[in-house]
């Protein structure tokens, strides 16, 4: 089941803060945030995993909601290299290497 | 950076022929997947391995077949290629570790453009 991701787009001048959703039906064991800039392979940011756990990047949070199956990525001080499409991947069980179920992406565009 | 190759980056092929996409790694990683892209959809999975000649099907795998011979190599053949399979295709890989608590994050190589006419 395709996770869904709100919002589909977002604009941020600089310096704004944004936060992107991901949402599933299913029981969730672990969600992945990837980014993606034009023309380019996605790129790894975060993993959240049921309990609590989590590995990522320094300047990038984010947060997993157990019982509500949701996660939200947290873009603080937005920079333009923050532009690109977010992606969130979800897997209900814990084995490593189980497939991903990637959402159809949110599009940030940061201006100067 | 992942070792990831994609051959070839980019094929405009006609309807009706076969392609085989190659996908090779030199991370010596266990799990290799092929997903495809189109604008409004993300990326969804064509089919995905979890060893040598162990694979298994994805969510948009009509049409597709997969085979992996060696740990290295993971190809991806349409067997007779139509115009709704134009996209573009990632291979992504990951490693396989023993806890269960275990941080499975994907490396994607660089994708390839097909163009079936």
């Amino acid at each position: 089941q395709q996770p869904v991701q709100s919002p589909q787009a977002v604009i941020l001048r600089e310096g704004e803060d944004a936060v992107i959703n991901c949402s599933s039906s299913k029981a969730l064991y672990s969600v992945h945030w990837y980014r993606q800039k034009h023309g380019e392979a996605p790129v790894f940011l975060m993993i959240l995993l049921k309990g609590g756990e989590q590995k990522g990047h320094e300047k990038i949070s984010a947060s997993f909601n157990e019982k509500k199956q949701q996660s939200s990525l947290y873009l603080t001080a937005s920079q333009l290299s923050y532009s690109g499409t977010y992606f969130c991947g979800t897997s209900p069980v814990s084995n490593s290497g189980y497939a991903l179920n990637f959402g159809k992406g949110t599009s940030l565009l940061v201006t100067p | 950076d992942a070792g990831i190759t994609q051959s070839p980056r980019h094929k405009v092929t006609e309807t009706g022929t076969p392609v085989t996409l190659r996908c090779h790694q030199t991370e010596n990683h266990r799990y290799m997947y092929w997903y495809r892209q189109d604008p409004g959809h993300g990326l969804r999975l064509i089919h995905y391995s979890y060893g040598v000649k162990d694979t298994d099907k994805g969510e948009v795998s009509d049409g597709y077949s997969v085979s992996r011979s060696k740990t290295e190599d993971f190809l991806l053949t349409l067997e007779s290629a139509t115009s709704s399979q134009t996209s573009v295709y990632f291979c992504a890989i990951s490693e396989s570790r023993l806890d269960l608590n275990s941080y499975n994050e994907q490396f994607f190589g660089p994708g390839t453009r097909l163009t079936v006419l």
